[in-house]
């Protein structure tokens, strides 16, 4: 079972604000940064934030990554119908010395 | 552009091998670390290991040690991932990513090779 803990789904009008929770440990975020990703039904996943809470480039700013602790957040704001997707955090994990991905949340857009 | 392209999807019986690559592009591909991830049908996404292509050096999930190699060849650019005695619950899209030197954050992704393990 995953590491990194999220809500199985989130959901949201267009223009809300969304938030999605991962939880982990000392020996994930805790230790490592926290990378999120974005996938779309049917295609490959994309990087929306790295490094905590940095965007590459291409990536709306209506998406923000935060972390505290053992805990890190993804942020939609002003939520749009194409953001309806799945959605991973990830990070290092020293323990296991690997990488592990967050058991995903779904985001609904209503 | 900067891309990975893969091969074709794979059909096996269990017990059999599997190889898939991932042909790198417009890129230095000695200079980045190359993962591999795997998603099962339905399912969340799951790292398998890494290959750091300049070097040859490996690491894989404890899960799949023993089973699992990544080899690369730098000639043409392209990595490969091998999987050996396979079982049912291998059957996955397996995807390779490219760390793109941000804190260990996959920027690249390949389409995606789905792996069939069926008798």
């Amino acid at each position: 079972q995953s590491l990194l803990t999220q809500p199985p789904s989130a959901s949201g009008t267009p223009g809300q604000r969304v938030t999605i929770s991962c939880s982990g440990s000392s020996s994930n975020i805790g230790s490592n940064a926290v990378n999120w990703y974005q996938q779309l039904p049917g295609t490959a996943p994309k990087l929306l934030i790295y490094r905590n809470n940095e965007r590459p480039s291409g990536v709306p700013d209506r998406f923000s990554g935060s972390k505290s602790g053992t805990s890190a957040s993804l942020a939609i704001s002003g939520l749009q119908s194409e953001d309806e997707a799945d959605y991973y955090c990830a990070a290092w994990d020293d323990s296991l010395n690997g990488y592990v991905f967050g058991t995903g949340t779904k985001v609904i857009v209503l | 552009q900067v891309q990975l392209v893969q091969s074709g999807a794979e059909v096996k019986r269990p017990g059999a091998s599997v190889k898939v690559s991932c042909k790198a592009s417009g890129y230095t591909f000695t200079g980045y670390y190359l993962h591999w991830v795997r998603q099962a049908p339905g399912q969340g996404l799951e790292w398998v290991g890494w290959i750091f292509p300049n070097s040859g050096d490996t690491l894989y999930a404890q899960k799949f040690q023993g089973r699992v190699s990544m080899t690369r060849d730098t000639s043409i650019t392209t990595a490969y991932m091998e999987l050996r005695r396979l079982r049912s619950d291998d059957t996955a899209l397996y995807y390779c990513a490219r760390d793109g030197q941000t804190g260990g954050a996959f920027d690249i992704w390949g389409q995606g090779t789905m792996v069939t393990v069926s008798s």
